[in-house]
């Protein structure tokens, strides 16, 4: 069961807009693609979920695509607080399985 | 509300002690439950998840087991650590169902050294 595929690392200014895209071209019609995201020696905390559609919440949109084979994390604008390692899981069944993730540094 | 207790926070352990790392949720019933480890500037590998009482997944054959006693209770445990075993140890839960159409929640982690 093949994980999701993400650049190891991203730069953003503060302010703009933060783009993660995330590949998971062996997903299946019934996993979920969630994301989370995770400070230095704390636990990760949730970001957003979706199946299908687009998905907004306070804290960012998720952008899927028709093929369902890849998605996208947008973050409106960047805050220093947003730096953190940003995670992609393709969620089978019951299962959220972590791979490597996006770095994401933020500059002032 | 629902909240994660995970205990303890740091941990430094001999090379073959025996561990034993435990989580309760509380606010919610019949929740998954999940352990996972993460090894210093590596992403999360998850070890074990539950989806009821006695019933247990492992993911990964290694030195560890689970034991889920209790609903809300999820125990780590080890015979005999090894040095690999260091790392962070995270205990998360979800909301039960077939699929995970729900957000995870994940405790705060033990930080585990193998000395």
């Amino acid at each position: 069961d093949a994980k999701t595929t993400q650049p190891n690392s991203m730069e953003s200014n503060e302010e703009e807009p933060v783009h993660l895209p995330c590949n998971h071209s062996t997903i299946s019609g019934t996993d979920y693609i969630h994301w989370y995201r995770q400070l230095p020696s704390q636990g990760p905390e949730y970001v957003i979920h979706g199946l299908t559609s687009n998905v907004n919440n306070r804290m960012a949109s998720l952008a899927i695509a028709e093929d369902r084979k890849s998605s996208t994390l947008i973050l409106h604008r960047a805050t220093l607080r947003d730096a953190a390692v940003y995670y992609c899981i393709k969620a089978a069944g019951n299962k959220l399985t972590f791979g490597g993730g996006t770095r994401v540094l933020v500059k002032p | 509300s629902q909240t994660i207790h995970q205990w303890p926070a740091t941990l430094v352990q001999p090379v073959g002690s025996p561990l034993s790392l435990e989580c309760t949720v509380e606010g919610t019933s019949n929740p998954n439950l999940y352990w996972y480890r993460q090894a210093a500037g590596r992403g999360l590998q998850l070890l074990f998840y539950s989806v009821g009482i006695g019933q247990i997944s492992s993911e990964v054959p290694q030195n560890l087991s689970a034991s889920r006693p209790q609903d809300r209770q999820f125990i780590l445990s080890s015979k005999k650590l090894l040095l690999s075993d260091s790392g962070f140890y995270l205990c998360a839960w979800s909301v039960s169902g077939g699929k995970m159409n729900t957000e995870a929640f994940f405790g705060q982690g033990t930080r585990l050294t193998v000395v």
